[in-house]
């Protein structure tokens, strides 16, 4: 079976530009997550998704959104692009419920010049 | 606000030799992962703590959690080289869904 899929595995943008991160969840997997990881630190959460829904949001600004589609893939937006956005971006996906285990995806290694 | 703690933050072990690692949280979570990352790649799952008390060992890994504490540790026995990695504890939070990670802690282990 397929892992978490993500697509592209790296990026190069301007500051300014707008990008579009995507990601496909294991088969038969409802929730997706996305995380930050800043090189040297821990990976931080930005959006949490579960039938198409959103249901958490971390400390982010309204530069970043995302949504989830029928087929529960899902996309990570970010407009306006600044330095500071230059980041691993990974995908989660889980069944949820008290016993499910989030596994992640490879990345899209972002860099913004 | 939800903090996570590690330490050490670095690590550089001999191999052969034992250490902890240890994970503190701020608030009482549904559950605790310890996840693996080695230079430029994903995260790969280590270990999922459901309930107070739990241990788990694999190979020569073992994690344990304290609710009551907020507290779950990595222990390494015998560590050898491929044991060389970055290590993050991350507590589940179900409001929000949501993994919070510590600041990782890279393990060196050295012949």
């Amino acid at each position: 079976d397929a892992g978490v899929t993500q697509s592209p595995t790296h990026l190069i943008k301007t500051r300014g530009q707008q990008v579009t991160l995507r990601c496909s969840p294991i088969s038969g997997h409802k929730s997706v997550s996305w995380y930050q990881q800043v090189l040297g630190q821990g990976p931080q959460f930005i959006f949490q998704y579960y039938e198409k829904e959103e249901r958490g949001r971390g400390n982010f600004p309204d530069r970043f959104s995302a949504r989830q589609f029928p087929n529960y893939s899902s996309e990570l937006n970010v407009n306006a692009l600044l330095l500071g956005d230059s980041a691993l971006y990974l995908c989660a996906s889980s069944l949820l419920g008290p016993n499910t285990e989030a596994f992640f995806g490879q990345g899209t290694r972002l860099t913004v010049v | 606000e939800l903090k996570v703690e590690q330490n050490p933050l670095f690590l550089s072990m001999q191999e052969g030799k034992n250490y902890t690692i240890y994970c503190n949280y701020s608030t009482t979570s549904d559950r605790l992962y310890w996840y693996r990352q080695d230079p430029g790649k994903s995260l790969e799952s280590l270990f999922v703590l459901l309930s107070n008390g739990a241990v788990k060992q694999e190979g020569r890994l073992m994690a344990s959690l304290d609710t009551k504490a907020r507290l779950s540790t990595l222990h390494i026995t015998a560590a050898v080289h491929d044991l060389s990695a970055t290590y993050f504890c991350a507590p589940f939070y179900n409001q929000g869904g949501k993994l919070i990670f510590g600041q990782g802690t890279e393990l060196s282990v050295k012949p």
